[in-house]
C-alpha cells in the first residue's frame, strides 16, 4: 500500500520562506511523481506545480511560477515544495498527492499541511 | 492555463435522487479528465479518471461521461455519505481543477 506522509503544520510570517515535505513509501515510485495540490480556507483545491519523471523537470503553474520550488530526492523517496514571499492570502492546507505517470490523474494523496502566514 | 468550470456550485439533493454535475474546459481535453470527492478536513478522493473509468473500490452509483471539452458526473442514486464537495481536474496540460460542487442535504 502506497502511503504519503506529509511534514507538520508550519507558521510563517509574511515575506519569508515555508518548505513542505512528502515521503513517499508502499509501491515502486520516488518522489519524482509528485504533484503539489493547496486549499485555502473554505476555497477549493488550487494545482501548484508537479515533478514530471518524463521531463524529468519540474512544472508550475503560472501563478506561482518564480516563486515555488518543487524538487524530489530519490535517495529518500521524499519530495519538497518551497514556497517563498509568503503572503496572508498563502494560508492553506497544502496537499502532495502522486500523479499516475499515463493518466495524469491524483491516485494518492498526503494528509495535509497547513501553513498559517502572519504577523 | 486551461481552465475548467464546474457547475453548479452548490446543489440541494435528497437521498435517492439522481445528481449531475458537469465540467467545462476551454479547450479540447480529449478525455484528460477526472473526478474527486472531498470530504471535510480530509484529503481529496479519486472517484473517476480518464472521464468515464470507475476507480478501484467506488461505487458502481458514480459515473462519468464526455470527452473534449465538456463532461458529466454523475450519481445515480445519492447516498448519505455523498454528500461532500465534488471537483474536476485535467491533465491535458500539467493539471487545473474546477472550482468544487458542493452537494448538500435537501
Amino acid at each position: 500500500q502506497v502511503h504519503l506522509v506529509q511534514s507538520g503544520a508550519e507558521v510563517r510570517k509574511p515575506g519569508s520562506s515555508v518548505k513542505v515535505s512528502c515521503k513517499v513509501s508502499g509501491g515502486t515510485f520516488s518522489g519524482r511523481a509528485i504533484s503539489w495540490v493547496r486549499q485555502a480556507p473554505g476555497q477549493g483545491l488550487e494545482w501548484m506545480g508537479g515533478s514530471f519523471p518524463v521531463v524529468d523537470t519540474a512544472i508550475y503553474a503560472q501563478k506561482f511560477q518564480g516563486r515555488v520550488t518543487i524538487i524530489a530526492d530519490d535517495s529518500t523517496s521524499t519530495g519538497y515544495m518551497e514556497l517563498r514571499s509568503l503572503r496572508s492570502d498563502d494560508t492553506a492546507v497544502y496537499y502532495c498527492a502522486r500523479r499516475h505517470g499515463g493518466d495524469g490523474y491524483f491516485d494518492y494523496w498526503g494528509q495535509g499541511t497547513l501553513v498559517t502566514v502572519s504577523s | 492555463d486551461i481552465q475548467m468550470t464546474q457547475s453548479p456550485s452548490s446543489l440541494s439533493a435528497s437521498v435517492g435522487d439522481r445528481v449531475t454535475i458537469t465540467c467545462r474546459a476551454s479547450q479540447n481535453i480529449i478525455t484528460s479528465l477526472h473526478w474527486y470527492q472531498q470530504k471535510p478536513g480530509k484529503a481529496p478522493n479519486l472517484l473517476i479518471y480518464a472521464a468515464s473509468t470507475l476507480q478501484t473500490g467506488v461505487p458502481s452509483r458514480f459515473s462519468g461521461s464526455g470527452s473534449g471539452t465538456d463532461f458529466t458526473l454523475t450519481i445515480s442514486s445519492l447516498q448519505p455519505e455523498d454528500f461532500a464537495t465534488y471537483y474536476c481536474q485535467q491533465s491535458y496540460t500539467a493539471g487545473t481543477f474546477g472550482g468544487g460542487t458542493k452537494v448538500e442535504i435537501k
